[in-house]
């Protein structure tokens, strides 16, 4: 079962703009991710938030935690053509014990153009 | 250090047959496991493993086996392709299996169609 689900599923904004993905999960969580997969390759983890944190940056991303809403949000500032690509988030719920096993959500797939 | 490297890139297979797909790090890394992806799904966790020796069963297990004999290596075997089985599988590591949270390295995938 998805645990997170992305929202929205395709965004397209100009090169510049901010772009904000949100995510919801089900469950209690010991921390969310974020990663990206740009088309045919692997999954690039960019920032983890824990459980006890709102909000964190990393360069050009933010991205913040709200526990009680069981959701969280990714923003891109200025973003470039090379942002292109899907972004999903990941949860690590607090059930499972820990070990690092992650609930992936759908993704949302972001086009930036020039 | 070369991260998680898998292979093959790609394979086809006919329904029935069986192989294993190979995936390594070099990190030194606890923590593996092994995700499949289709279309408009997401990742889902197949097996993984917190260490040598120990393995245990993820969200979609069925038709798949795993082993961790070194901390290295994490193949995962499917005993007799069906075409449901058709996807992208990666391979994922990470330091931490203890819970806290960590940065998983994901390797670039291995593309399986099942005919």
């Amino acid at each position: 079962s998805q645990q997170g689900e992305e929202d929205p599923q395709a965004l397209s904004i100009q090169e510049g703009e901010n772009a904000t993905m949100n995510c919801s999960y089900k469950t209690s969580i010991n921390n969310l991710q974020w990663y990206r997969q740009n088309s045919g390759r692997g999954l690039v983890h960019l920032i983890l938030i824990r459980s006890n944190e709102r909000e964190k940056h990393s360069g050009r991303l933010r991205v913040t935690l709200d526990t009680s809403k069981k959701s969280s949000s990714l923003l891109i500032t200025a973003s470039r053509a090379a942002d292109t690509a899907s972004y999903f988030c990941a949860t690590d719920p607090l059930l499972t014990g820990g070990g690092n096993k992650l609930t992936f959500g759908t993704g949302t797939q972001l086009k930036v153009e020039l | 250090n070369a991260g998680v490297t898998q292979t093959p890139k790609f394979q086809v297979l006919k329904t029935g047959q069986s192989m294993t797909l190979q995936c390594a790090q070099d990190m030194n890394h606890e923590y593996m496991s092994w995700y499949r992806q289709d279309p408009g799904m997401g990742l889902r966790l197949i097996h993984y493993s917190v260490g040598a020796g120990i393995t245990d069963q993820g969200e979609v297990p069925n038709g798949y086996n795993v082993s961790r004999s070194t901390t290295e290596d994490f193949p995962l075997r499917l005993l007799s392709a069906a075409p449901s089985q058709t996807s992208v599988y990666f391979c994922a590591s990470s330091y931490s299996n203890q819970g806290a949270g960590d940065t998983q390295y994901f390797g670039p995938g291995t593309r399986l169609t099942v005919l």
